[in-house]
């Protein structure tokens, strides 16, 4: 089955600065990526995701680049702001099977600190 | 529009009782899952519900059982709690042809 690698484990990145979270998959059929953003004693939230016939994605400050040949994804955070301090956690899932459903395996996560 | 909703949010266990962990999403999905969150471990499947009728296993199912009850709403059995099983278990739904899961708040269990 799949198997997903996050890293760095923890971050602390002064305000104002990028931060760089890694991960690497295992199966070559997963086709989707997706980002969420875990907030102190919430629940995760989907923040971007991208898919295997993509590059690229941005959305505002946040950008998420893969490379299928590698077998890696990584999510970029630019200009980061206090608010940005969470866990992010990467997944992989082989998405649009017969039934529709999708076996989502998710990082272990990475717990971002943004310092003022 | 609650979204998914998960009872109870808070439950203690002693080891070997059994509990049922509810869950509706009121967004006319079809898939729903139960996930559990441990430290350093991310997010786990338990089982998932591809649609209506149907359940399957995912990363971690041994010593769980769900019951997809009608479109809206999937339980989580725990039959004889056991002191690994203290997390906390989130719920989430999706759609058929969309990726993001919509999680639950959460549901904290202690097993002692």
């Amino acid at each position: 089955g799949e198997n997903v690698e996050q890293h760095p484990s923890t971050l602390s990145v002064q305000e104002g600065d990028s931060a760089v979270i890694k991960c690497t998959y295992s199966d070559s059929a997963s086709n989707y990526f997706p980002w969420y953003k875990q907030e102190l004693g919430k629940r995760p939230q989907l923040i971007i995701d991208i898919r295997s016939n993509v590059g690229e994605k941005k959305d505002q400050r946040i950008a998420v680049t893969l490379n299928k040949t590698a077998k890696h994804f990584s999510l970029h955070i630019t200009e980061t702001q206090p608010e940005d301090s969470a866990v992010y956690f990467c997944a992989a899932s082989i998405f649009g099977g017969i039934q529709g459903a999708q076996k989502l395996v998710f990082g272990q996560g990475t717990r971002l600190t943004i310092n003022p | 529009n609650a979204g998914v909703t998960q009872t109870p949010k808070f439950q203690v266990l002693k080891t070997g009782q059994s509990m049922t962990l509810q869950c509706a999403q009121d967004m006319n999905h079809n898939s729903m899952y139960w996930y559990r969150q441990d430290p350093g471990m991310g997010l786990r499947l338990i089982y998932y519900s591809a649609s209506e009728g149907t359940t399957d296993k995912g990363e971690v199912p041994n010593g769980y059982n769900v019951s997809r009850l009608n479109k809206r709403e999937f339980s989580l059995r725990l039959e004889s709690a056991a002191p690994s099983q203290t997390s906390v278990y989130f719920c989430a739904s999706s759609t058929r042809m969309a990726g993001e899961l919509f999680f639950g708040e959460g549901s904290r269990l202690t097993v002692l």
